[in-house]
């Protein structure tokens, strides 16, 4: 069983301050990890993706990947009230149909930024 | 609007019914993926269409589920004899062929979503 672990919070943060979220995951053969937001009723959205060990920075959002340990986090520097929300970790596997990919999501944080 | 398009959004249905939602995707993505969300809980893969091949199904995905995706474009997800368990949003999700990026997935784009309530 493929996992994606996350901390499901809340994780509450003063606007401001820096949000950390991290997420572990099982499958060592994973190459693709990404990050979504989504809002309290909406879609997830996605706001960072990542491939290869070391930092992706995107505005006020820097990826982190670690392969070794298996780890994927996601830094949001200057949070601002509109950055609450739940943050889903997600990780490609393959699949067990030929040429299959999928993506497995953790459950998500809940970050709330207070102002 | 260019992006993946679900319909109904909302809908309503007393145990025991049939129910089926649409996906329209992006059009230029061959690769379609329908997830299903409960509440607390992140997306839970349900199937994956490449073009018109079904080449994933969840083991989540009971035989009273099916997915169609004709010709390669829309897909369908029929739920027959519902049950309150049944009840979640059920997400489709697009993405572009592989080779494109860096992702063997491609980035899934998300729709809006079909919200069921059986009652």
């Amino acid at each position: 069983q493929k996992e994606v672990e996350q901390n499901s919070g809340p994780l509450s943060v003063p606007e401001g301050a820096i949000a950390s979220l991290n997420c572990t995951y099982s499958d060592r053969g994973s190459q693709s990890f990404f990050w979504y937001r989504q809002y309290s009723g909406k879609s997830p959205e996605l706001i960072m993706s990542i491939y290869s060990n070391g930092d992706k920075e995107d505005g006020r959002f820097t990826a982190q990947l670690n392969k070794a340990s298996q780890y994927v986090s996601l830094l949001i520097r200057d949070s601002q009230p509109s950055d609450s929300a739940t943050y889903l970790c997600a990780v490609t596997s393959v699949g067990s149909g030929a040429g299959s990919y999928q993506l497995t999501f953790g459950k998500g944080t809940k970050l709330s930024v207070i102002p | 609007d260019t992006g993946v398009s679900q319909n109904p959004r909302h809908k309503i249905t007393k145990r025991g019914q049939n129910v089926t939602f649409r996906c329209d995707p992006i059009s230029e993505h061959n690769r379609l993926y329908w997830y299903r969300q409960t509440l607390g809980q992140g997306p839970e893969f349900l199937t994956y269409f490449q073009n018109e091949a079904q080449l994933e199904k969840s083991r989540l995905l009971s035989d009273r589920f099916s997915a169609e995706r004709p010709k390669g474009s829309f897909s369908t997800l029929e739920i027959q004899r519902t049950e309150q368990g049944d009840s979640a949003m059920y997400l489709c999700a697009s993405s572009l062929p592989p080779g494109q990026g860096f992702s063997p997935t491609g980035e899934l784009f998300f729709g809006e979503g079909s919200r069921l309530t059986v009652l």
